[in-house]
């Protein structure tokens, strides 16, 4: 499997520090996203970063990718309460193949 | 949100059991996909949709069938419920336009306890 793996699985910080998460894979990839996924709710979307691509915003998250070493980070910059989630990275396999996602990371930021 | 809806949220059954859960979007998108979510494993595919009638495995497709008859919607199969197969499962779709790779949009998913 290609399956991504998320590092750390678990990180804990306070309001308003940033957040960083970091995602490893193992095959060549289309491209690389990550989701976010509330306690007892379905995964929701964050962003895609395509394999030609080496750094993408939106609003306060912050992807990198770097294919050479076949690694991804997720930056949360100002970190709230409301980010308390898990986060999940997911690949392709660099063809026509369904998203495999990793294991995640849950992150806690207490108030 | 997308217009994703599974049913039923939550299930209690007996080993040996059929169960069906049942994904019905209202996007029209081409992919649908079912994936289990177990502690330690993260989310697994189990089976996929490309098409009306066009279905494939995923990683972990033993003892689930699956069947789409109709664009807005993907059935999972249990044919005979066992206590491994206790898990929250999620529904996904995704449009055409990226292939297989693209953007998932996912149900909020259906609890089975398989006791």
């Amino acid at each position: 499997s290609q399956q991504g793996e998320e590092d750390p699985q678990a990180l804990s910080i306070q309001e308003g520090e940033n957040a960083t998460m970091n995602c490893s894979y193992k095959t060549s990839i289309n491209n690389l996203q990550w989701y976010r996924q509330n306690s007892g709710r379905g995964l929701v979307h964050l962003i895609l970063i395509r394999s030609n691509e080496r750094e993408k915003h939106s609003g306060r998250l912050r992807v990198t990718l770097d294919t050479s070493k076949k690694s991804s980070s997720l930056l949360i910059t100002a970190s709230r309460a409301a980010d308390t989630a898990s986060y999940f990275c997911a690949t392709d396999g660099g063809g026509n193949t369904p998203l495999v996602f990793g294991k995640g990371t849950r992150l806690s930021v207490i108030a | 949100d997308a217009g994703i809806t599974q049913s039923p949220r939550h299930k209690v059954t007996e080993t040996g059991t059929p169960v069906t859960l049942r994904c019905h979007q209202t996007e029209n998108h081409r992919y649908m996909y079912w994936y289990r979510q177990d502690p330690g494993h993260g989310l697994r595919l189990i089976h996929y949709s490309y098409g009306v009638k066009d279905t494939d495995k995923g990683e972990v497709s033993d003892g689930y069938s699956v069947s789409r008859s109709k664009t807005e919607d993907f059935l999972l199969t249990l044919e005979s419920a066992t206590s491994s197969q206790t898990s929250v499962y999620f529904c996904a779709i995704s449009e055409a336009t990226r292939g297989l790779s693209g953007e998932l949009f996912f149900g909020e998913g259906s609890r089975l306890t398989v006791l």
